[in-house]
Formats: C-alpha cells, structure tokens, sequence
C-alpha cells in the first residue's frame, strides 16, 4: 500500500544509547517531516526537509540530527538517547508543503 | 507565540448527534489551516485543508469553517456515527515564523451507539 513507512514501531534505550529511526514514502512527495507526539502538548516538529537535499531545525531540534537520503527516504538520529526523549514519534510527508499530509503509524520509543 | 487550542479535550455524544469541534488560534496571519483525525495508535489523517482566502470546506459529512479575525476554525460532524469516534487535530501554518504547522492537542471524540 502506498504512503508513509515508519521503522521500527517500538523501542526501549538505555539512556546514553543511540539509534535510528527510518522512515520512507513512496508517493514521490517532495516534502518530509518528523514530529513527536507527547500527551498534552500535542505534535511538535523536530526536523522537516523541503526538498531533497535539504533539512532545517523545526521547534524541537535539541539532541537529534537528521539525514534526507534521497526524496523517499528521511532518517531521524538520536545520538545519545535521554529519558526525555520517550515520545511516539511519526513521519510525515508532503506533496509542497501543504497538501497530501500523510503521516506515517510513528514509532514508540521509550528511553531508560 | 502563536499557539493553537481545541476546547474541550474530549467529548462523548450519543450516534446520530450533530456536533462541533472548536479550534482558536493566538495569530489571525494565519496561510491555512488542516483538520486531521487520529485513530489510537495510529498515525494522523488529513480530513479538510483550509486556505486564508476561504471560508469553508466541505468533504461528505464534515464540514470546516475559517473565521480569521476571530481566531476561530470549527468542525461540523454530521449525523455522527461510532466509526466517527478518534481525536480530532488541528493545526495551523502561520504566516511569519520558521516552523510549519502548529497542532493543537486534540479534541478525543467517543460516539456511543
């Protein structure tokens, strides 16, 4: 089925631990995003890329790198995973900007 | 700092109810505005996308209205039916700022049959 594919869909860190999560859409959108979803302050974005082979920092960049490896695929790192970073975390993606917003099922990560 | 707003955090209304959910936004400068719902567990789907110039948009029994000067943006659920029942999104692209869109937290709709 096309859309948005999101890996894995749960994960437990150590904290000091450090990983990545994958995220890949088949709809040749041009525009990807990953936000995190925590209860009470709803979705917020960490990283969006525009195009291929760009990226910029969204409201809550702090303690994750990200890499648009081609236009279907848009990685999101945590370098050194903090209890502070447990949230679901999903992908988005766009046809420019606004229109097509399709998110993918987020990944549940829980950091110890 | 442009914020976004869904009162009430939940509502349950019984099957067949028309209903509104209410959205107010901080900054009226807004370039448009989208309705998402989310499935528990699941991940967010696009219902309606409103652009400033618009006042409305319609997609079977939803229907989005767009009141910048007020802050406001509503969405009507017509004949509400269980399969209705999700939480409800929505979020706004400012004008100025750096970020794409702001989500508010949710309305969580139950539709009792």
């Amino acid at each position: 089925n096309a859309g948005v594919t999101q890996t894995p869909k749960f994960q437990v860190l150590k904290t000091g631990q450090s990983m990545t999560l994958q995220c890949a859409q088949d709809m040749n959108h041009n525009s990807m995003y990953w936000y995190r979803q925590d209860p009470g302050m709803g979705l917020r974005l960490i990283y969006y890329s525009a195009s291929e082979g760009t990226t910029d920092k969204g409201e809550v960049p702090n303690g994750y790198n990200v890499s648009r490896l081609n236009k279907r695929e848009f990685s999101l790192r945590l370098e050194s995973a903090a209890p502070s970073q447990t949230s679901v975390y999903f992908c988005a993606s766009s046809v420019d900007g606004d229109y097509g917003y399709t998110f993918g099922s987020g990944t549940r990560l829980t950091v110890v | 700092k442009q914020e976004v707003t869904q009162i009430p955090a939940a509502l349950s209304v019984p099957e067949g109810e028309n209903l509104v959910l209410n959205c107010s936004f901080t900054d009226s400068a807004i370039y448009n505005l989208q309705w998402f719902r989310q499935d528990p567990g699941k991940g967010l789907t696009s219902l309606l996308l409103i652009q400033s110039s618009q006042r409305e948009q319609t997609s079977g029994r939803l229907n989005a209205s767009l009141d910048k000067s007020s802050g406001r943006s509503t969405l009507y659920i017509a004949a509400s039916q269980p399969g209705d029942s999700a939480t409800y999104l929505c979020a706004c692209r400012f004008t100025s700022g750096t970020y794409k869109y702001i989500f508010g937290t949710g309305t969580r709709l139950k539709v009792l049959a």
